[in-house]
């Protein structure tokens, strides 16, 4: 079946960066684009942004567009987001989610979480 | 940039009753780019209805969605036990930005 592995819950020091991996398995990993979506505690999904995994175009949203690198290795079929200058307001749990095609993502990766925190 | 707002926050609510939530956009977008998820404590978000209206794989029909331009709707028709959740719209833009709603928690009265 289709399936997003997450790495472990990592704990980082304010400044530091952070790199996040998905692999992917039971499907054409090069067929479908990849999203990041982080929820900090008891707040809402928050899109981070996405890669075209056949090709590795990505696209940031601007809030992240100056720390954060997403990029893939098709013959590992993993996707990674790396974050960096990470501060307190990044703790958060970090998802990897397919995108279908049909304007909506399935599944999501078990989340990662990340603690920043001196 | 579409702001999505839910309402209500919290929904209290006993198995067997209707739910009626709410995702309001802030400017007209297309129903096809309009998807809700269901996400429990723990676990990551699983999508229950996209294009406005058409079920995901494997989703009860007790969930359904309507809704277009700017008001759009999830009912869950007779809330089951495993229904209690937060509920989150989310809107799929032109660029393939995502963009979420606050949320909605469903829980037992």
């Amino acid at each position: 079946q289709v399936q997003l592995v997450q790495s472990g819950a990592e704990v980082k020091k304010p400044g530091a960066s952070v790199k996040v991996s998905c692999k992917a398995s039971g499907y054409t990993f090069t067929s479908f684009a990849m999203h990041w979506v982080r929820q900090a505690p008891g707040q809402r999904l928050e899109w981070m942004g996405w890669i075209n995994v056949g090709i590795g175009d990505t696209k940031y949203s601007q809030k992240f567009q100056d720390r954060i690198t997403i990029t893939r290795d098709t013959s590992a079929t993993t996707a990674y987001m790396e974050l960096s200058s990470l501060r307190s307001e990044d703790t958060a749990v970090y998802y990897c989610t397919r995108d279908v095609g049909d304007y909506y993502q399935n599944p999501w990766g078990q989340g990662t979480l990340v603690t920043v925190s001196s | 940039e579409v702001v999505l707002t839910q309402s209500p926050g919290t929904l209290s609510l006993s198995p067997g009753e209707r739910a009626t939530l709410s995702c309001r956009a802030s400017q007209s977008i297309s129903s096809t780019y309009l998807a809700w998820y269901q996400q429990k404590p723990g676990q990551p978000p699983r999508v229950l209805i996209y294009d406005a209206s058409s079920r995901a794989t494997g989703i009860p029909d007790r969930f359904s969605g309507s809704g277009s331009r700017t008001d759009f709707t999830l009912t869950i028709s007779r809330l089951e036990p495993e229904d209690f959740a937060v509920y989150y719209c989310e809107h799929y833009g032109s660029a393939r930005e995502l963009t979420f709603g606050g949320g909605t928690k469903v829980e037992i009265k």
